[in-house]
C-alpha cells in the first residue's frame, strides 16, 4: 500500500461543476502541498497546508489531521482547471516527502 | 513564470554518459529541490540543499550528485546513465529550510538512448 494515496486517479466533468480530489495518507506528517501539473509538464504550486482551509480563488483544500486526509476543492470548474493534481506530504523530521501518484482531471467544455 | 529556471530545456544522451543539469533559484531563494519524474514512479523527491549545504535526502541514486554554489544556483550530475534514467528532471526553490510553498522550473527532460 503507498504511503499517499489519491482518490479518483481519473475524473472528467462538465464545465461547472464542483469538483473533490482526495488525498489519505499513512504516515505522521508535518504539511501537505497540492501541485498542479499542466498537459505541457509545467507544475505550479497550490496550497501548502498543515492544519484547517485554505482558499485560493475558485480552489479550496482542507486537510484534517486526525483522520489523515486532504480534499481539494475546484468551485465553477473550467477547462483550464484541466491538469494532473498532486499531493505531497512532507515529515520534516524524518526529512522525507512523499508524493501520491497524482489525480488527472479533464473538464468538459 | 516561477522565477525558477532551467536549463538546459531536454537533452538527449546514450547509457554510460553524464550529464550536467542546472537550476537557478527564485530571487531570494535559499532552499532547492530536486525530483525526478518518471512514467512509472511519478514524482520522486532526490534531494534538498539549503545556502549551501545538503539538507534533505530522498531517492537519490549513488550515480547521481548535487550542490548548490555560494550564488545559490545549483547543479544536478547524472553519471554512468542508464535507461531508466530517463525522466523529466525539476528542481524548486523556497525561501527557508522548511513549510514553504515551492515554486517549481519547467523542467530538464532527459532522453537516455
Amino acid at each position: 500500500k503507498n504511503e499517499v494515496e489519491q482518490s479518483p486517479q481519473n475524473l472528467t466533468a462538465q464545465e461547472g461543476e464542483f469538483i473533490t480530489i482526495n488525498c489519505s495518507y499513512s504516515v505522521g506528517i508535518s504539511a501537505l502541498h497540492w501541485l498542479q501539473q499542466h498537459p505541457g509538464g509545467g507544475i505550479v504550486s497550490l496550497f501548502m497546508l498543515s492544519s484547517g482551509k485554505k482558499k485560493h480563488g475558485r480552489l479550496i483544500a482542507t486537510i484534517n489531521i486526525q483522520e489523515k486526509h486532504s480534499s481539494l476543492h475546484i468551485t465553477a470548474s473550467h477547462p483550464r482547471d484541466s491538469a494532473v493534481y498532486i499531493c505531497a506530504v512532507y515529515d520534516f523530521g524524518n526529512e522525507k516527502l512523499t508524493f501520491g501518484t497524482g489525480t488527472r482531471l479533464t473538464i468538459i467544455p | 513564470d516561477s522565477g525558477v529556471t532551467q536549463t538546459p530545456k531536454h537533452l538527449i544522451t546514450a547509457t554510460g554518459q553524464r550529464v550536467t543539469l542546472r537550476c537557478s533559484p527564485r530571487s531570494g531563494d535559499l532552499s532547492v529541490y530536486w525530483y525526478q519524474q518518471s512514467l512509472d514512479q511519478g514524482l520522486q523527491f532526490l534531494i534538498q540543499y539549503y545556502n549551501g549545504e545538503e539538507r534533505a535526502k530522498g531517492n537519490i541514486l549513488e550515480r547521481f550528485s548535487a550542490q548548490q554554489f555560494p550564488d545559490l544556483h545549483s547543479e544536478l550530475n547524472l553519471s554512468s546513465l542508464e535507461l531508466g534514467d530517463s525522466a523529466l528532471y525539476f528542481c524548486a526553490s523556497s525561501v527557508n529550510v522548511q513549510g514553504e510553498t515551492q515554486y517549481f522550473g519547467p523542467g530538464t527532460r532527459l532522453l537516455v538512448l
